[in-house]
């Protein structure tokens, strides 16, 4: 069955960098697009951005365009997103999801939960 | 970015009642609208496609319908399990970004 895992729960100090994994499990990776979303404590969320597992090409929503990178292994079926510089309202949990056959986020990873404090 | 707006952010029902919940889009997204239910310390779980297609797995008591700028989820008689926070997502383009409303909470009368 379709599985996502994501890495483990990071504690960082502002101005850090963090590299979140996503390694999936039950479907061929490269055949569905890989969407990441954030969720402050308390809020809802946020969609990030989307890489094409494939071919790489990714597309960033504007807030996040210059703190956050999406990139894949395609041989070792994990997406991965990294986010530069960090600040304490950068503190949420992580998800990703992927793009299932209705073009919608059909299954999720567990979650990363990002702590940024001094 | 197309902005969207749910209402009402909370809304205290009792089981058995008749939900409806309502998204609208700064512009018109065709169809493109999902519906998602979040339980605390779970990721979301998508309950609607495509307006108003129901997910594999989702009981028929969900239902989402409208187009253009105006959708509403409607859950025909509330059950214990469905206490939990719903969000509106739409997907016009993957030229464009994707937005989530800001999302409705269904709590206990």
């Amino acid at each position: 069955q379709v599985q996502l895992v994501q890495s483990g729960a990071e504690v960082k100090k502002p101005g850090a960098s963090v590299k979140v994994s996503c390694k999936t499990f039950g479907y061929t990776f490269t055949a569905y697009y890989m969407h990441w979303v954030r969720q402050a404590p308390g809020q809802g969320p946020e969609w990030m951005g989307w890489i094409n597992t494939y071919s790489g090409e990714t597309k960033y929503a504007q807030k996040f365009r210059d703190s956050v990178t999406f990139t894949r292994d395609a041989s070792a079926s994990t997406a991965y997103m990294e986010v530069i510089t960090l600040k304490s309202d950068d503190t949420a949990v992580f998800y990703c999801g992927r793009d299932g056959l209705n073009s919608v986020i059909d299954s999720w990873g567990q979650g990363t939960l990002v702590t940024v404090s001094s | 970015d197309i902005q969207m707006t749910q209402s009402p952010s909370t809304l205290s029902a009792s089981v058995g009642d008749r939900v409806t919940i309502t998204c609208r889009a700064s512009q018109s997204i065709g169809s493109n609208l999902a519906w998602y239910q979040q339980k605390p310390g779970e990721a979301p779980k998508v309950l609607i496609y495509k307006a108003s297609s129901l997910e594999s797995g989702v009981p028929s008591r969900f239902s989402g319908s409208g187009s253009g700028t105006e959708f509403t989820l409607t859950i025909s008689s509330l059950q214990p399990d469905d206490f939990a926070t719903y969000y509106c997502q739409q997907y016009k383009s993957y030229s464009l970004s994707w937005t989530f409303g800001q999302g409705t909470k269904v709590d206990f009368k």
